[in-house]
């Protein structure tokens, strides 16, 4: 494998259903980020995470929970989600951490649908 | 915080004409602007970016110039082909953070 990849790459759940999505980056970079595409508006960036710290859009529901286990995996747990969270979450990576300004390299994404 | 707007929002063009794609952003302190172009069934594919201390970068088919004092960057593509339809993003940034535009579908007819 190379680049990011993310899995599943489509997933189909209801309200009350628990979910995590799984991103993983071979690139051996230091910062991952979380980000969801919804159709016709920009892309809007919920978690960042880092060798030094974990930043968070205040915006982002609680029902969204990120957990980084080490600099290469990144997952997003999901519960009792709502129809309007069915997206494309979007998987990122960079090489420096977030103090600094870098190319950040996408994975495939994985679309969401909240019945 | 900033704010980027991207025009047009569609944009067809004949096959070897030459599309551009216009941004401009709000925070004079962002420093790096890339372009992204998402085919359909992908996530957006890095295609070039330009930091600040520069005002055009060039490879290949594919140019991007910025004007710092306008605020505005621009993407353009010659010779358009039709593996150049996707939907296209610029950003800005300054630090970690990425702010995009809300893309543009561009369509290369034959």
């Amino acid at each position: 494998e190379t680049g990011v990849t993310q899995t599943p790459r489509h997933l189909v759940m209801g309200m009350t259903n628990k979910k995590s999505l799984k991103c993983e980056q071979h690139l051996g970079h230091n910062a991952m980020y979380w980000y969801k595409q919804s159709a016709k508006k920009p892309l809007e960036l919920m978690f960042v995470y880092s060798l030094e710290e974990r930043v968070e859009n205040n915006s982002v529901p609680s029902r969204f929970s990120p957990e980084c286990p080490n600099s290469s995996h990144l997952f997003l747990h999901l519960h009792t989600l709502q129809p309007e969270d069915s997206a494309l979450y979007l998987c990122a990576s960079s090489q420096v951490g977030m103090r600094q300004t870098d190319t950040q390299y996408f994975g495939p994404g994985t679309r969401l649908t909240v019945l | 915080g900033e704010n980027v707007e991207q025009h047009p929002s569609t944009l067809s063009v004949q096959e070897g004409d030459s599309a551009v794609i216009k941004c401009t952003y709000s925070d004079s302190a962002s420093n790096y602007f890339p372009w992204y172009k998402q085919e359909l069934g992908k996530g957006p594919q890095l295609i070039i970016d330009i930091r600040s201390n520069v005002g055009e970068k060039k490879d290949q088919r594919i140019a991007v110039t910025l004007n710092k004092t306008a605020k505005h960057f621009s993407l353009h593509i010659t010779e358009t082909q039709p593996e150049d339809s996707a939907v296209y993003f610029c950003a800005a940034s300054r630090g970690y953070k990425l702010s995009f535009g809300a893309g543009t579908t561009v369509t290369v007819r034959a």
